[in-house]
């Protein structure tokens, strides 16, 4: 969905370096959310944002950090990359009825 | 803890075929049952999604079945085609409190052959 995207859309890195994984979305969400995909683990949610002062840790969120620089934007890092952190990252946005989440088109992380 | 269990991990139909994927969930909290639909390269979107107080929810070729006291849902394909082959997602979640969140299947990858 072009309303939200997410930069870079592949990254390789090495183990100990910092990365930052970035979102922006133009569809004027207030809630914003930050999943983990692994091949047969499905979707699992590292953190979340109701608005720009409240973040949420998610089920897996212990290697990670978020910043929520404004309504529209919300930063996913890892501070130390290790290689168990190779996944598929997406970004995800909803507005106040909540239900309905609409997905970016993934960042690919690999740490090598 | 899984709260929300998803089967099969992949299906295989032939075109023209039925589809039906299952979940099951815990916690009986959950008040809303969205399915996701996932193709390669792209960020998951919302296919059809069902609410505990109906027993069925019909979209065109989709429909979700929900059994509450089975604590089961599941989705159905009806006349499957190749466009349909994508990974599905279940997932559930609870609109009271302040923890609005969804919790997801693990994910099936359903091929429809030609």
């Amino acid at each position: 969905d072009a309303d939200v995207t997410q930069t870079p859309r592949n990254r390789i890195t090495k183990t100990g370096k910092r990365i930052m994984l970035e979102c922006s979305q133009t569809k004027g969400h207030d809630r914003m959310y930050w999943y983990r995909q692994d091949p047969g683990l499905g979707l699992r949610l590292i953190y979340y944002s109701f608005d720009v002062k409240d973040i949420n840790k998610g089920e897996i969120s212990d290697g990670y950090s978020v910043s929520r620089q404004a309504q529209a934007k919300f930063s996913l890092s890892l501070e130390s990359a290790i290689p168990n952190q190779t996944a598929l990252y997406f970004c995800a946005t909803s507005d106040l009825a909540w239900e309905t989440q609409y997905f970016g088109p993934g960042t690919r992380l690999l740490v090598l | 803890q899984q709260q929300v269990k998803q089967s099969p991990q992949s299906l295989i139909v032939q075109k023209g075929g039925i589809s039906i994927i299952n979940c099951a969930y815990e916690n009986t909290a959950f008040d809303y049952f969205p399915w996701y639909q996932q193709f390669p390269g792209k960020g998951p979107a919302l296919l059809i999604a069902i609410r505990p107080d109906v027993s069925e929810k019909k979209e065109g070729r989709f429909t979700i079945s929900f059994n509450k006291s089975a604590k089961q849902f599941s989705l159905h394909i009806m006349d499957s085609q190749p466009g349909d082959s994508a990974t599905y997602f279940c997932a559930a979640g609870y609109s009271g409190g302040s923890n609005y969140k969804l919790t997801f299947g693990k994910g099936t990858l359903l091929t429809v052959n030609p």
